[in-house]
């Protein structure tokens, strides 16, 4: 089974700490996805990553950055955290086979308070 | 527009019936699509994938795509209690780098 494994399930931090979040997965996946879940708005792409140090940003990278140094670890970094980051936080992998995507698999959720 | 829609619900169904859940999607492009059951509290789960026209079935589910009217949806039959969670729709946009984009959500309630 694919497994996506993030580092933390809860993390309270305060306002201006900078924030890391870890992602890694054991099934050699090109493609990674960080994820941000609020209420009424669903799933909202932040970056994503389509091989080792190679990034892109989603619809809302603003207060975010990324990194990927290796295949398996995908991190997702606030650079001063703010109270509007307080989220649930999806970290997600797949494989990147053809011209098509497979499915996403997702990580068990980062729940991130910031006070 | 959204890229990704979906209706927000609550969609509430009797058990046993028919649960009929719809997204659209803005991207004509677009080439692999998805439904995922989330549960309160947990991540999403893959429950089906779909990348040709017409009709996927699998168990209780049925995944329908229609590209030309940008349309996808599924079907669940014999709804139990256990259905009762949050339906994302997501789509596969193919562009210089390739993404999956989510729709918000339908939240099902399946009622005795």
């Amino acid at each position: 089974d694919v497994k996506v494994t993030q580092s933390s399930r809860y993390l309270v931090k305060r306002t201006g700490e900078k924030v890391f979040l870890e992602c890694v997965q054991d099934m050699d996946h090109e493609n990674m996805f960080w994820y941000r879940q609020d209420p009424g708005l669903g799933l909202r792409l932040i970056y994503f990553s389509y091989d080792v140090k190679m990034k892109e940003k989603g619809d809302i990278p603003e207060g975010y950055s990324v990194s990927r140094e290796k295949k398996e670890r995908f991190s997702l970094i606030l650079e001063s955290a703010s109270t509007n980051q307080t989220s649930m936080y999806l970290c997600a992998s797949s494989p990147r086979t053809g011209p098509s995507l497979t499915e996403a698999f997702f990580g068990q959720g980062t729940r991130l308070t910031v006070v | 527009q959204k890229e990704v829609e979906q209706n927000s619900g609550p969609l509430s169904v009797p058990e046993g019936a028919i649960a009929s859940l719809n997204c659209t999607y803005s991207d004509r492009g677009s080439q692999s699509f998805f439904w995922y059951r989330q549960y309160s509290g947990k991540s999403p789960e893959l429950i089906m994938s779909i990348y040709s026209n017409g009709d996927k079935e699998d168990g209780r589910f049925t995944a329908q795509l229609n590209k030309a009217s940008q349309y996808v949806s599924l079907l669940i039959r014999d709804s139990q209690p256990s259905d009762s969670a949050t339906y994302l729709c997501a789509v596969f946009q193919y562009s210089s780098a390739s993404k999956i984009i989510f729709g918000s959500g339908t939240r099902l309630s399946i009622r005795p």
